[in-house]
């Protein structure tokens, strides 16, 4: 059972569009965080929120961690081709274990 | 620095073998994780090591065990192994509050077992 809910599960969009990828919970975790994996490579952090209501901007990506602490989005401005990958919300809750969401497959085509 | 070194990077074996996968931590890093990703049900923790402890540890049956060195390397071991346990194997290292920085992920280790 998925703890962390990912939709949606699959995006294609044309380079220069926007996308919003999102990653819910019923549970309440001590840290959010974003990855990006590319194939046969391992998951890469783009960011860790902690505090609720926290919004962070890193170039074209903008992260938002929900009031609650249980939800959060991932936006990003004006795609690029560099940016397809496969998008993975994590949060931790006990010492050192991350609980994954399913992931979003983003395929920006140029 | 160098990051999260995993060894070896591909792996083929047979049902019924044995295996120990390595994984040697950011200079460091005294936390090390690991995970287990396959198509159907994604990222799954397996268990945590800090100071040569296990700390915490996911639903994985006994087969499934690790330890941890003086010098944070650490190795996961799979016994009796079985078709389902061909997966993707990560670890990952964090200094001991993980959560205020996030882990950094090895490039894993590809095991199939045939």
């Amino acid at each position: 059972t998925q703890l962390l809910e990912q939709s949606p599960q699959f995006l294609s969009i044309q380079e220069g569009e926007n996308l919003t990828v999102y990653c819910n919970s019923s549970s309440v975790f001590s840290s959010l965080q974003w990855y990006r994996q590319e194939p046969g490579e391992g998951p890469v952090l783009l960011v860790t929120v902690v505090t609720g209501g926290e919004v962070k901007k890193l170039k074209r990506l903008t992260f938002q961690f929900g009031d609650a602490r249980k939800d959060s989005s991932l936006h990003i401005t004006a795609a690029q081709p560099g940016d397809t990958g496969l998008y993975l919300c994590a949060g931790e809750g006990s010492w050192g274990k991350l609980q994954f969401g399913a992931g979003t497959q983003v395929v920006v085509t140029p | 620095k160098a990051g999260v070194t995993q060894t070896p990077r591909y792996l083929i074996k047979t049902r019924g073998q044995q295996v120990t996968l390595s994984c040697s931590p950011i200079s460091g890093h005294r936390s090390v994780s690991w995970y287990q990703q396959t198509p159907g049900q994604g990222l799954q923790f397996l268990f945590e090591y800090f100071s040569e402890t296990q700390r915490n540890k996911g639903n994985f049956p006994g087969r499934f065990s690790g330890r941890q060195f003086s010098n944070s390397r650490s190795e996961m071991n799979v016994s009796t192994l079985e078709l389902g346990d061909s997966a993707l194997y990560l670890c990952a290292s964090s200094t001991d509050r993980g959560w205020t920085g996030g882990y950094t992920f090895g490039s894993g280790t590809r095991l199939t077992v045939v």
